[in-house]
């Protein structure tokens, strides 16, 4: 079935790096833009950073700015997202989530999310 | 960058009651808004988009209306696997952003 798996979380200390994975399958992978969304503890959703289809076009909010970068490798249906010199506002669950449509807008709604993995920033 | 407002922020209703949720933009999105519904411990799940469509799968017993800057999602006769955490998100433009969810709870 059609679905998104990622991988890669865990406690990092402030300033570390982390690399987040998000495996899919059950869909045609290198067709659909691909978001990272993330949640703090207890708070609401946070979109971080998107890349289209084809890796030609990358979009982050502010605050991650020249710190993440969203990649993806279409061979191995796979998104990533490096995370460097982290901070404790960081600290969340992160999804990533595929557009509704292929190609298209770069700005749609979220078909289908994964299930999240846990990022902690702590010293 | 859009703000999204939701209100209320809890809801308290039985089963079989009808739900009304809002989500007000600060600036006109269109109709490029989406409803999520997230539950604990889960990942959210679209529920509509485009302000009116229902997604694959999704019971006909949840709506959504509205354009410009007011919109409304309505759960017509709450199930009991309806209490959760629902989230407004609009994709008029960058960056995407979310409400600040309305929590339906059972009275």
């Amino acid at each position: 079935q059609v679905q998104l798996v990622e991988s890669g979380g865990g406690v990092v200390q402030p300033g570390g790096s982390l690399r987040l994975s998000c495996a899919a399958s059950g869909f045609t992978f290198s067709s659909y833009g691909i978001h990272w969304v993330r949640q703090a503890p207890g708070k609401g959703l946070e979109w971080v950073a998107f890349i289209r289809y084809d890796g030609s076009n990358k979009y982050y909010v502010d605050s991650v700015k020249g710190r993440f970068t969203i990649s993806r490798d279409n061979s191995k249906n796979t998104l990533y997202l490096q995370m460097n010199s982290l901070r404790p506002d960081d600290t969340a669950v992160y999804y990533c989530a595929k557009n509704r449509m292929t190609y298209g807008s770069a700005l749609d709604a979220f078909d289908i999310w994964g299930h999240g993995t846990m990022v902690t920033v702590s010293s | 960058e859009i703000v999204l407002t939701q209100s209320p922020a809890t809801l308290s209703l039985s089963p079989g009651e009808r739900a009304t949720l809002s989500c007000r933009a600060s600036q006109s999105v269109s109709n490029y808004l989406a409803w999520y519904q997230q539950k604990p411990g889960q990942a959210p799940r679209l529920l509509i988009y485009d302000a009116s469509n229902r997604a694959t799968g999704i019971p006909a017993r949840f709506s959504g209306s509205g354009s410009g800057t007011d919109f409304t999602l309505t759960i017509s006769s709450l199930e009991p696997e309806d209490f959760a955490v629902y989230f407004c998100q609009q994709r008029s433009n960058w960056p995407p952003t979310f409400g600040q969810g309305t929590k339906v709870e059972i009275k």
